[in-house]
């Protein structure tokens, strides 16, 4: 389909292990965010990029937390040393225009994270 | 910091019923406000975009309306069906940022 797509769908990890989430925006969308879901709660922004430019990670909760998009495209959320409170559903959203309101954001299925 | 709140966090209606979802917010000076769907275990679908400029926005059953100055916006949904079940959560673009800030949601049950 066109919609954005993520990888894995669900992950489980033992606490201090390292994960990776992966991305896949619509084609040609400019903007990409990641945002996180705790159970019960509404998504909370981490961070977000226009084109391969990280242009605000202040949403990321810690310097375990790194994204990166290097050629503007696919994104990467990675998650060093695992934590039980990292156990969340982690959305990926992207739009079409450069970093304005104007722009819906289409989201994706979401990867969700367990940390035992 | 914009802070979104939604109410009800829960509502029960019998199939047929027309309803309405409240949202608030604490700073007017956004760009848009959008209403997604959130089914158990799935990501967010986009229900409705309401510009700063619009005051309301219609998609079949549902409409959506905006009151910046009163920082409050509306989700009616008209004629209420089971398959309506599920989590509506209202999102603001403010001008200071580059995310969504969204409620906590209003989870609705419809019953047949």
């Amino acid at each position: 389909g066109a919609g954005v797509s993520q990888s894995p769908r669900y992950k489980v990890a033992k606490r201090g292990q390292d994960v990776a989430l992966r991305c896949d925006p619509i084609s040609g969308h400019v903007s990409l965010f990641w945002y996180q879901q705790a159970l019960g709660q509404g998504p909370e922004f981490l961070t977000y990029f226009q084109n391969e430019a990280q242009l605000d990670k202040s949403g990321l909760p810690s310097d375990r937390f790194f994204a990166e998009r290097p050629e503007g495209s696919v994104s990467t959320l990675k998650i060093q040393r695992t934590q039980q409170e990292d156990s969340a559903v982690y959305l990926c959203a992207s739009s079409l225009a450069s970093g304005t309101g104007s722009a819906e954001q289409y989201f994706g299925p979401g990867t969700r994270l367990t940390v035992t | 910091k914009q802070e979104v709140t939604q109410i009800p966090a829960a509502l029960s209606v019998p199939e047929g019923e027309n309803l309405v979802l409240n949202c608030s917010f604490t700073d007017s000076a956004i760009y848009n406000l959008q209403w997604f769907r959130q089914d158990p275990g799935k990501g967010l679908t986009s229900l409705l975009l309401i510009q700063s400029s619009q005051r309301e926005q219609t998609s079949g059953r549902l409409n959506a309306s905006l009151d910046k100055s009163s920082g409050r916006s509306t989700l009616y949904i008209a004629a209420s069906q089971p398959g309506d079940s599920a989590t509506y959560l209202c999102a603001v673009f403010s001008n200071s940022g580059y995310a969504l800030n969204f409620g906590k949601g209003t989870s609705l049950l419809v019953t047949p």
